[in-house]
C-alpha cells in the first residue's frame, strides 16, 4: 500500500459526459501528480501540483483541469469525454514540490471507459 | 527537453536466467534516473534511483541498474528470474534541480516462463 487513495477505481461514461477524479496523497506530501496510462500513448504525465499550486504542466487537454485543495486532496476534471479518454489516470505524491530528490508514490489508479 | 527509450515493449526469460532491460536516456544535464515497476492492477512502485555518486545502484527484489554516462543508459538487471518477476517495468528520467517533471518511458513488459 503506497498511502495513496484514489477514487474511483473504475467509472464507465458515455461520450460528451464529464467526471471527476479524485485524490488523497500520502500523509505529508505536498506534492500531486497525475498520469494518463493508456495502450497507445504509454505513461503521459499530465499536471503537478505543489501545496495548492500548480507546479508543471505536460500533456493535459484544455478539456482537462486539475486543482489541488488546502487539505491537499487533487481531483482531475474530465469535460467533453472522447472514446480516446479511456485509459487508466495514475495519481502520484511526493514530499517535496521536486521529485528528483524522491520518489513518486502512485495510487492504484482509476480506470476510466468512454463508450 | 529530456527522454527515456526502452528498447523492447516485451522480454522473455526463463526462470533462473538473467533479466536485462534496457534504457537509454537523453538529457541536456545530468539526469536523475529511475526504475519503477508495474504489477497487474497496481500502481507503479520505486524498484532503484540514481541521483549521485555510485554509479551501480541496487534496488529491491534483487534487481541492480549501471549509471554509463559515456553511452547513456541505465540498463535494469537481475542475475536470476523469479516468475514473481513477471510485470511492467518503466524508465523513468528527472533533470536535477528545479520542479522538473519525471518523464516516462513507453514500458517493458517482462514475462518469466517456467
Amino acid at each position: 500500500d503506497s498511502g495513496v487513495t484514489q477514487t474511483p477505481k473504475h467509472l464507465i461514461t458515455a461520450t460528451g459526459q464529464r467526471v471527476t477524479l479524485r485524490c488523497s496523497p500520502r500523509s505529508g506530501d505536498l506534492s500531486v501528480y497525475w498520469y494518463q496510462q493508456s495502450l497507445d500513448q504509454g505513461l503521459q504525465f499530465l499536471i503537478q501540483y505543489y501545496n495548492g499550486e500548480e507546479r508543471a504542466k505536460g500533456n493535459i487537454l484544455e478539456r482537462f483541469s486539475a486543482q489541488q485543495f488546502p487539505d491537499l486532496h487533487s481531483e482531475l476534471n474530465l469535460s467533453s469525454l472522447e472514446l480516446g479518454d479511456s485509459a487508466l489516470y495514475f495519481c502520484a505524491s511526493s514530499v517535496v514540490g521536486n521529485p528528483n530528490t524522491g520518489e513518486l508514490f502512485f495510487g492504484e489508479g482509476s480506470r476510466l471507459t468512454v463508450l | 527537453a529530456q527522454s527515456v527509450t526502452q528498447l523492447g515493449s516485451h522480454v522473455s526469460v526463463s526462470e533462473g536466467a538473467l533479466v536485462l532491460l534496457r534504457c537509454n536516456y537523453s538529457s541536456s544535464v545530468p539526469p536523475y534516473l529511475f526504475w519503477y515497476v508495474q504489477y497487474p492492477n497496481q500502481g507503479l512502485q520505486l524498484l532503484l534511483k540514481y541521483t549521485t555518486g555510485a554509479t551501480l545502484v541496487k534496488g529491491i527484489n534483487g534487481f541492480e541498474a549501471e549509471f554509463k554516462k559515456s553511452e547513456t543508459s541505465f540498463h535494469l538487471t537481475k542475475p536470476s528470474a523469479h516468475m514473481s518477476d513477471a510485470a511492467e517495468y518503466f524508465c523513468a528520467v528527472s533533470n536535477s534541480g528545479g520542479y522538473q517533471k519525471v518523464t516516462f518511458g513507453t514500458g517493458t513488459k517482462l514475462q518469466v516462463i517456467p
